[in-house]
């Protein structure tokens, strides 16, 4: 199992970024993934989460309206489109894969992570 | 929304000696659905135990995991260099997902 982020940097308060997960060495489209962000010195926040097929989609209170996840299981890619970035978005941002399919439990595999980085 | 408190903080150990670290849930957390990670510097966190007790692939065995309810243990039996890290509990008994704070394990 391998995930790679990237699509992280530095960008101004305000604007936008996209983030990639690009996943292999299982059944992309079987298993919900997740964002999880590690703001600098900090703990875990899970902030959004996507189940296999698509259909369902979760988003902590934080970003909700602002972040929106979504995944092309042709492509074996997981994505996070980030609007309005805000100084308190600045993390460094995980996908994780759950270990199920139809819902969100625990993380078994992790990528190595993008820092996002949100300043003027 | 299930809040996680971890204890301690930071655990300051010797190699040899063994760890416990706490997870206190402010409800119960159905079925035992929790989780431990570990967390080096400039790492991702990586799965030792779910479903409070069950490790994880290629964990080694000086990790266990216990409780149920609103407490949580992780005892590490004799702690090896390699174990210095940060250690973190989470919950997936009810949505949202929700992390504990991180218990420090360092070097005494």
């Amino acid at each position: 199992v391998q995930l790679v982020e990237s699509g992280g940097g530095l960008v101004q308060p305000g604007g936008s970024l996209r983030l990639s997960c690009a996943a292999s060495g299982f059944t992309f489209s079987t298993y919900a993934m997740s964002w999880v962000r590690q703001a600098p010195g900090k703990g875990l926040e899970w902030i959004s989460g996507i189940t296999g097929s698509g259909g369902s989609t979760y988003y902590a209170g934080s970003v909700k309206g602002r972040f929106t996840i979504s995944r092309d299981n042709s492509e074996n890619t997981l994505y996070l489109q980030m609007n309005s970035l805000r100084a308190d978005d600045t993390a460094v941002y995980y996908c994780a894969k759950d270990w199920r399919s139809t819902t969100w439990y625990y993380f078994d595999y992790w990528g190595q992570g993008t820092l996002v980085t949100v300043s003027s | 929304e299930i809040v996680l408190t971890q204890s301690p903080g930071t655990l300051s150990l010797s190699p040899g000696e063994r760890a416990t670290l706490s997870c206190r849930a402010s409800q119960s957390v159905s079925s035992s659905y929790l989780a431990w990670y570990q967390q080096k510097p400039a790492q991702a966190p990586r799965l030792l135990i779910f479903g409070a007790s069950l490790r994880a692939t290629g964990i080694p065995d000086r990790f266990s995991g216990s409780g149920s309810g609103t407490e949580f243990t992780l005892t590490i039996s004799r702690v090896e260099p390699e174990d210095f890290a940060v250690y973190y509990c989470q919950q997936y008994g009810s949505s949202p997902l929700t992390f504990g704070g991180g218990t420090k394990v360092e070097i005494k």
